[in-house]
């Protein structure tokens, strides 16, 4: 079965400065897709990025950008210039190729944004 | 394009007793999963239907239950409510490819009493 960990319950950082959420995740798959989600308080899921595994490009998303890596089954998330409305609980999340959309999500990071 | 809707946005039960979510998902999307939200277990997914039919199934009790009707408006069941039943319940639609970006509803605050 497939496993998703986040180590990082809370994290914080200032106001424009960058900080980096940590992702590890098992699967004896080679074909899936990896997901940033974040839910501010309002509890509304938001998609912030994605990447295909087949992929080796890191994708980025305006500010946002992922490193990953496949061989040690590793995905964080870049926040740069961080601002406060960034300040949400974000989850890593795997999609197997083979399982439709089921998401397999990890234990979530809160980040916080320091004025 | 309007959003994904989930009604009643909050719900109140006692034990035992059964409820319906429901969840109507963007116009043109075939695909709506459910998740279950709680502090101690986090995100989980209880399932995905597609075209009315149950594609993907989570390990849950044979309480939870659910179904998707033609016009891909899904409905979730739990019956015999247990005071671990209380949680945030997301409903996410798609277009129904793996790729396909899941787009998310506000969710159902159930409180089991």
């Amino acid at each position: 079965a497939q496993t998703v960990t986040q180590s990082q319950p809370e994290m914080s950082v200032q106001e424009a400065e960058t900080v980096t959420l940590s992702c590890t995740y098992d699967t004896s798959e080679s074909d899936y897709y990896l997901f940033w989600y974040k839910q501010p308080p309002s509890r509304q899921m938001i998609l912030v990025i994605r990447q295909e595994a087949y992929k080796q490009q890191n994708a980025t998303e305006n500010r946002f950008s992922v490193n990953f890596q496949k061989a040690a089954k590793s995905f964080s998330l870049k926040i740069s210039d961080s601002q406060l409305g960034d300040a949400a609980m974000y989850f890593c999340a795997y999609r197997s190729a083979n399982q439709g959309g089921k998401l397999i999500f990890g234990q979530g990071t809160e980040l916080s944004v320091k004025p | 394009k309007a959003g994904v809707t989930q009604t009643p946005r909050y719900l109140i039960k006692t034990r035992g007793q059964q409820v319906t979510l429901s969840c109507s998902p963007i116009s043109g999307h075939r695909s709506v999963s459910w998740y279950q939200q709680t502090p101690g277990q986090g995100l989980q997914f209880l399932f995905e239907y597609f075209s009315e039919t149950q594609r993907n199934k989570g390990n849950f009790p044979g309480r939870f239950s659910g179904r998707q009707f033609s016009n891909s408006r899904s409905e979730m069941n739990v019956s015999t409510l247990e005071l671990g039943d209380s949680a945030l319940y997301l409903c996410a639609s798609s277009l129904g490819g793996v790729w396909n970006e899941q787009f998310f509803g506000p969710g159902t605050r159930l409180t089991v009493l």
